[in-house]
């Protein structure tokens, strides 16, 4: 079975600086799906990020960039120039291409504070 | 866009009764979910369906059913509530296949409390 992990149940960043949350996960696929989530408070769960593990480069969403390491199944997400308004639980995800309707693995998730 | 939408945003009910949780989308996907979120738990799947009448157990289908009489419409059941399912209930929804990258729209959560 897969196993999503996020070691970071929280992590605080000044405002405007750069903050990494991690992502590790466990699988015996080759072709499958990562994505990083964003809840905010009392707020609907929307995706930031989305990675195909076929494609080497690293995705980027305009501040949001993750680093990709297939080899060791890591999956981390940058968060450049933070604002106030990424304040939010984010989770981690795993999807497997062959998998079908199958649901999606998630972390425990990291929640995410924004120091003005 | 994708709109996903759930019946109640906030749920209180009583121990033993029989609990409701519906959820629409309005996309024509095919795969429907349902997540239980819980503090330091993170989602877990408790249900999905992948067509009208269809449905696979997640994995944490114990105390819980469900009903996908139509495409839109994907309900979850607790045929006897109890405390313990007490949580935060998201509901999902997708395309099938490599086309749609897997990529789930989530609702705004059903926050049920059984007393």
């Amino acid at each position: 079975a897969q196993t999503v992990t996020q070691s970071q149940p929280e992590m605080s960043v000044q405002e405007a600086e750069t903050v990494t949350l991690s992502c590790t996960y466990d699988t015996s696929e080759s072709d499958y799906y990562l994505f990083w989530y964003k809840q905010p408070p009392s707020r609907q769960m929307i995706l930031v990020i989305r990675q195909e593990a076929y494609k080497q480069q690293n995705a980027t969403e305009n501040r949001f960039s993750v680093n990709f390491q297939k080899a060791a199944k890591s999956f981390s997400l940058k968060i450049s120039d933070s604002q106030l308004g990424d304040a939010a639980m984010y989770f981690c995800a795993y999807g497997y291409s062959g998998g079908g309707a199958d649901g999606l693995t998630f972390g425990k998730g990291t929640h995410l504070i924004i120091q003005p | 866009d994708v709109k996903v939408t759930q019946s109640s945003r906030y749920l209180v009910k009583r121990t033993g009764e029989k609990v409701f949780l519906e959820c629409v989308q309005d996309m024509d996907h095919e795969n429907m979910f349902w997540y239980r979120q819980d503090p330091g738990l993170g989602l877990r799947l408790i249900y999905f369906s992948y067509d009208v009448k269809m449905k696979e157990k997640g994995d944490i289908p114990e105390g819980y059913s469900v009903s996908r009489e139509k495409k839109e419409r994907f309900s979850l059941i607790l045929e006897s509530a109890s405390t313990n399912q007490t949580s935060m209930y998201l509901c999902a929804s997708s395309l099938v296949g490599r086309a749609s990258s897997y990529e789930q729209y989530f609702g705004p959560g059903t926050r049920l409390t059984v007393t």
